[in-house]
């Protein structure tokens, strides 16, 4: 039972390009949602959160979409550049309960070509 | 800040042996996490504590999984005995708090049981 699911398991986008990275969620108890960017033999590094009451977060070339009523969100990165080949997660998290750790997708390998 | 410490980077066991992995979480940070990740899956969630006391570990496989975060600064997960299907990156966070702070990751330790 998946409840946070990256079904694009790599995607390949040319350098200065926008890279979209999608996430599907089936809890409608989550709440707070963030992406995770991971280099091989590193773990995981915080990208971008959003709350459950906003549709949109920006930092600099990341913004985070967030639409509830299609439980789905997305990374947005304008424009692409070469160090942004990696892994990445999308997480979600329950606040109101005893169980709030992070569920994860099972991520999406960014490729950027030159 | 330091970031989250975990040792070792890389262990090596056979089957029916035990093993032991030690955190030490960023300064100040009272939500403790163990992660598993295998091979092409997100990280899953082991067990989670807050300062010393544990707050959700009902993906901890109990039989041979065990761990403790004694005065509520670093932890230690323990495997005993180990399966082959325990091959895995243990991965171990903190955040300063439950619910609206992201996770910081250490790098694992990469676990291979043969």
């Amino acid at each position: 039972d998946q409840q946070v699911k990256q079904n694009s398991p790599s995607l390949s986008v040319q350098e200065g390009r926008i890279s979209i990275l999608n996430c599907d969620y089936t809890n409608s108890m989550f709440d707070y949602f963030l992406w995770y960017k991971k280099y091989p033999a590193e773990g995981p590094t915080f990208l971008i959160s959003i709350s459950s009451i906003k549709d949109k977060n920006e930092d600099g070339r990341f913004t985070v979409f967030l639409n509830k009523s299609a439980k789905h969100l997305s990374l947005h990165i304008v424009p692409s550049q070469p160090g942004d080949s990696a892994v990445y997660f999308c997480a979600a998290r329950y606040s109101g309960g005893g169980a709030d750790g992070l569920t994860f997708g099972k991520g999406t390998h960014l490729i950027i070509q030159p | 800040e330091a970031g989250v410490a975990q040792s070792p980077r890389y262990k090596i066991i056979e089957k029916r042996q035990s093993v032991a992995f030690w955190c030490n979480p960023i300064s100040g940070h009272a939500t403790l996490y163990w992660y598993q990740q295998i091979l092409g899956q997100g990280p899953k969630l082991l067990i989670q504590f807050q300062n010393n006391g544990v707050v959700d570990d009902s993906q901890l496989p109990k039989d041979r999984f065990s761990a403790e975060r004694l005065k509520g600064v670093d932890s230690t997960l323990k495997i005993q005995p180990a399966k082959l299907e325990d091959s895995a990156v243990y991965l171990c966070a903190s955040s300063l708090d439950r619910y609206n702070s992201p996770l910081h990751f250490g790098n694992g330790t990469r676990l291979t049981v043969t």
